[in-house]
């Protein structure tokens, strides 16, 4: 695609709900990371992909949050059991190789956790 | 644990002013550092650094490392408000992007 999309772009939840957050890196592009961003806080890295494969989970918040990739493409990021912590702006981004120059992020999808 | 620390967090300046961001950080595993600059959601790449001494420039902005002192500049000549954001420093280490606080810029007219 022509950029990072992200869905939802605005997702408000009940507190001990799941909710599943979706990345479309660009197309070609084999890392892809996923960062959140606390209202005044600084970005926060996730987790990353290479290809399919994630092989530093420890940035993680806690158990409740997992991610996978499949096909080497799409993203999800699932919180289990969210809580009112948890709300926040949720960044995808991809680049074209782990180590790239460049990291294209996309549009984020915020999570208010009520 | 990786640290980058961005000063000053906030600064306001007029219109024509120059500008000076500072990065330090302290990485395991340096590959490089980047800034970006946030307006609203997501961060819009400026600069990757990976060797010292050595300049970057886009337009009026530019960037230096200094790999031995480990920290970067991030330089806005003749500010508009336009360059009014949040700009980011972030360096690459061992399979992670670690983000400062962010300096938030703002250019009045």
């Amino acid at each position: 695609g022509a950029g990072v999309s992200q869905s939802p772009s605005n997702k408000v939840t009940e507190k001990g709900k799941d909710v599943e957050l979706r990345c479309d890196p660009i197309s070609g592009h084999t890392a892809l990371y996923w960062y959140r961003q606390s209202l005044g806080q600084g970005l926060e890295f996730l987790i990353y992909f290479q290809g399919n494969s994630a092989p530093d989970k420890s940035g993680l918040p806690s158990d409740r949050f997992s991610a996978e990739r499949t096909g080497g493409s799409v993203s999800t990021l699932t919180i289990q059991r969210t809580q009112q912590e948890d709300s926040a702006v949720y960044l995808c981004a991809s680049s074209l190789s782990w180590g790239s120059n460049e990291q294209f992020f996309g549009p984020g999808t915020r999570l208010t956790v009520l | 644990e990786d640290k980058v620390v961005q000063s000053p967090l906030s600064l306001v300046v007029h219109e024509g002013d120059t500008v000076t961001l500072n990065c330090s950080y302290e990485v395991t595993n340096f590959r490089s550092l980047l800034w970006y600059k946030q307006e609203k959601k997501a961060p819009t790449f400026l600069f990757m650094l990976t060797s010292s001494g050595i300049e970057k420039k886009s337009g009026r902005l530019s960037s230096i490392l200094d790999k031995k002192e480990l920290f970067s500049i991030l330089n806005i000549t003749a500010t508009q408000t336009g360059d009014s954001a949040i700009y980011l420093c972030a360096t690459f280490g061992d399979y992670k992007l670690s983000f400062g606080a962010g300096t938030t810029v703002t250019v009045r007219a």
